[in-house]
């Protein structure tokens, strides 16, 4: 079964501090591998999108890496901000005739000050 | 960078009626347009995939009857809740694949709060 799980489910920092977010897949066939903010109440942004070749991507004070031996992403904040406080969810593409996209459940990043 | 537009933002409506929500792209043409529901604190969960000039293909679960997708233009997509019910409140997203930029480019809209009383 396609599945997408991220770690943790939520997580709480403070300002200015890094913290990284895990995602594991069991998708196949793989397309590519997507990260997405999304705000509470608003529909998801796009931050980072990676295919099977690429093993990083960086979007800012986001960084993606993937590792497509081990169906393991991970996504980087780097010096975090109080506006970073949202759902982080990672999306993988089965590659299929309608690329359908699996989501993760997310996690719940809180930034406080 | 690309727009898509959903109208209402949010909606509160009576149970067993009606409620359409519009999903349009607004700097580019989408061939294809998605819809998703989202419940608190889960993630989206795709509903159907709405093909511009044809029928919709609906999720398993997904009552076409219940849920009529309308896809008239390549920049418009409209999704109406018949006989509303207070379990049908949730949060409604679109997405739109930007047709001249391949299938892995899919842009969300800002979502569409319903509240069935």
């Amino acid at each position: 079964k396609n599945q997408v799980e991220q770690s943790p489910q939520s997580l709480i920092i403070l300002e200015g501090k890094n913290c990284t977010l895990q995602c594991n897949y069991t998708v196949s066939p793989f397309s590519n591998l997507r990260w997405y903010k999304q705000d509470t109440g608003r529909g998801p942004v796009s931050l980072t999108i990676m295919t099977f070749s690429e093993n990083t991507k960086s979007n800012g004070r986001y960084t993606a890496t993937l590792d497509a031996d081990t169906k393991q992403s991970s996504l980087h904040i780097t010096a975090s901000q109080l506006s970073d406080s949202a759902s982080y969810i990672c999306v993988v593409s089965d590659g299929g005739a309608t690329n359908k996209l699996i989501f993760g459940t997310g996690t719940l990043l809180a930034v406080q000050p | 960078g690309a727009v898509v537009s959903q109208h209402p933002s949010r909606v509160i409506c009576k149970s067993g009626t009606s409620v359409k929500i519009e999903c349009r792209s607004l700097d580019f043409q989408a061939t294809t347009m998605f819809w998703y529901r989202q419940f608190p604190k889960q993630s989206l969960m795709l509903m159907a995939t709405s093909n511009e000039g044809s029928k919709a293909t609906y999720e398993q679960g997904v009552e076409k009857d219940k849920f009529l997708i309308n896809h008239a233009s390549l920049t418009l997509s409209t999704l109406t809740v018949t006989s509303a019910h207070p379990e049908d409140s949730s949060f409604y997203i679109c997405s739109a694949r930007d047709t001249g930029r391949g299938q892995e480019t899919q842009y969300f809209g800002p979502g569409t709060r319903l509240l069935v009383l």
